[in-house]
């Protein structure tokens, strides 16, 4: 069946740094990608997608690439900032709208 | 747009009672979905409705759990009876449409603790 596979975290970067959060992906089909993003407290907010392969979402200064070949979908993001500390999941949809999220990693920073 | 609307934001309740949990979804969103969110499991995909029909019920864990969703505006999750391994933080999600690229809005969880 479809999986996520997210790196373990958690990821703790002073204030600046740069950001990537590896995911990796499988699917049967064709699926749309996504990462999510959970503040403290609250639910889980979209925080980027992309739809087919070598699609780059981008949001709030974070980016990430549609890679079929790798398939995968990693998260950067150039500059990190306090609040960005967050739990961030990626998370795939097959036509069958199941959205199947990875472990979630979870990224502290420091100022 | 008020967003999915979760009620209660916490539970406490002790081992064998009944609790159920509350979702309003976003108005004219044809899907509605309860997740459950533990550090052992993640997120964990429980039900699923289309138009108020259950869709995918392989996610509930056991007999304890049943979803309804009388109208459109309201869905409830019931467990009973319930037990200390069902604490949590159970979220329901809304989605407009089928297609792929539909990405899901979130209410801001329930928090369930069962002593």
């Amino acid at each position: 069946g479809d999986s996520v596979t997210q790196m373990e975290g958690p990821v703790t970067l002073s204030e600046e740094a740069f950001l990537t959060i590896n995911c990796t992906y499988t699917a049967t089909g064709y699926p749309s990608l996504f990462w999510y993003v959970q503040y403290p407290g609250e639910g889980l907010q979209l925080l980027l997608k992309a739809t087919k392969a070598d699609d780059k979402g981008s949001n709030k200064g974070f980016e990430a690439t549609y890679r079929k070949e790798t398939t995968s979908f990693h998260l950067e993001k150039g500059s990190v900032q306090v609040s960005d500390s967050a739990v961030y999941f990626c998370a795939l949809r097959e036509y069958g709208n199941k959205l199947v999220f990875g472990a979630g990693t979870i990224l502290r920073v420091k100022s | 747009d008020a967003g999915v609307i979760q009620s209660p934001r916490h539970e406490v309740t002790e081992m064998g009672q009944e609790v159920t949990l509350r979702c309003k979804p976003i108005s004219g969103h044809d899907y509605l979905f309860w997740y459950r969110q533990t550090m052992m499991r993640g997120l964990e995909l429980l039900i699923y409705f289309n138009n108020n029909v259950p869709i995918d019920d392989s996610g509930m864990p056991e007999d304890r759990f049943s979803a309804k969703m009388p109208n459109a505006s309201f869905s409830t999750l019931k467990i009973q009876p319930s037990e200390p391994r069902d604490s949590a933080v159970y979220f329901c999600a809304s989605s407009p449409w089928t297609g792929v690229n539909s990405p899901l809005h979130f209410g801001n969880g329930t928090r369930l603790t069962v002593t």
